[in-house]
């Protein structure tokens, strides 16, 4: 079956603009996660969606940043006013329905590259 | 708070030779989950296994083994007769049952198998 996609692949924008990252998680996954990963780093969390709400968004830097996940399987993040540090590789993972808490592996969409000149 | 640490950033070795990568973790959860991800130069994570702390056996998957001591905080991963497919970044996490819902990850270790 497939895997968690995300588009687009790259991303070039100008500091200052306006961008949004697409993730199509693995059919049947109600968990949707967004990571962000700077080079030479680990992934870091930024949210954590289960069906529709966000029940978790504290990694999100700040409230230049968003994400929407209205029909409980696409999701997209959002960044406002984007600025240089922002550069990185953004990652979407998906995982199944789990009975507790941290139950589930997640597996990884092949990311964005965002670029802020 | 979660913490993992993963202190060797490079490893370089020969094919064929046995390779271990070093975890250890951090957390006041009595209740939680590690995991070892590979993330290849296409730059996807790949899930290697998934291990909760109520369960210290250690596990043998093909070349992969996977030591988990709790009295130790580690979970390390060792690749048995190396190749050179085996060259990726490989990434510890936890994830705390009470604490949230992220992964929290090592910043990694780049193993590089030359011929």
């Amino acid at each position: 079956g497939a895997g968690v996609s995300q588009t687009p692949s790259n991303k070039v924008t100008e500091k200052g603009k306006y961008v949004e990252l697409r993730c199509d998680p693995i059919s049947g996954h109600t968990a949707l996660y967004w990571y962000r990963q700077s080079l030479g780093q680990g992934p870091e969390f930024l949210i954590y969606f289960q069906g529709t709400g966000a029940a978790d968004d504290s990694g999100l830097p700040n409230d230049r940043f968003f994400a929407v996940r209205p029909e409980g399987s696409v999701s997209t993040l959002k960044i406002q006013r984007t600025e240089r540090g922002d550069s990185a590789v953004y990652l979407c993972a998906s995982s199944s329905p789990q009975g507790g808490r941290g139950a589930s592996e997640q597996f990884f969409g092949p990311g964005t590259r965002l670029t802020v000149l | 708070a979660q913490k993992v640490t993963q202190a060797q950033t490079e490893i370089s070795v020969v094919e064929k030779e046995d390779v271990t990568l070093d975890c250890v973790y951090e957390t006041r959860d009595t209740t939680y989950y590690l995991f070892w991800y590979k993330q290849p130069p296409s730059g996807e994570l790949v899930f290697l296994i998934r291990r909760n702390s109520f369960d210290e056996q250690n596990e043998i998957s093909g070349r992969y083994s996977w030591n988990f001591q709790k009295s130790t905080s580690s979970f390390n991963f060792t690749i048995t007769a190396s190749q050179v497919v085996d060259s990726a970044v490989y990434f510890c996490a936890l994830r705390a049952s009470n604490s949230g819902y992220a992964l929290n990850f090592g910043k990694g270790t780049s193993l590089l198998v030359t011929p």
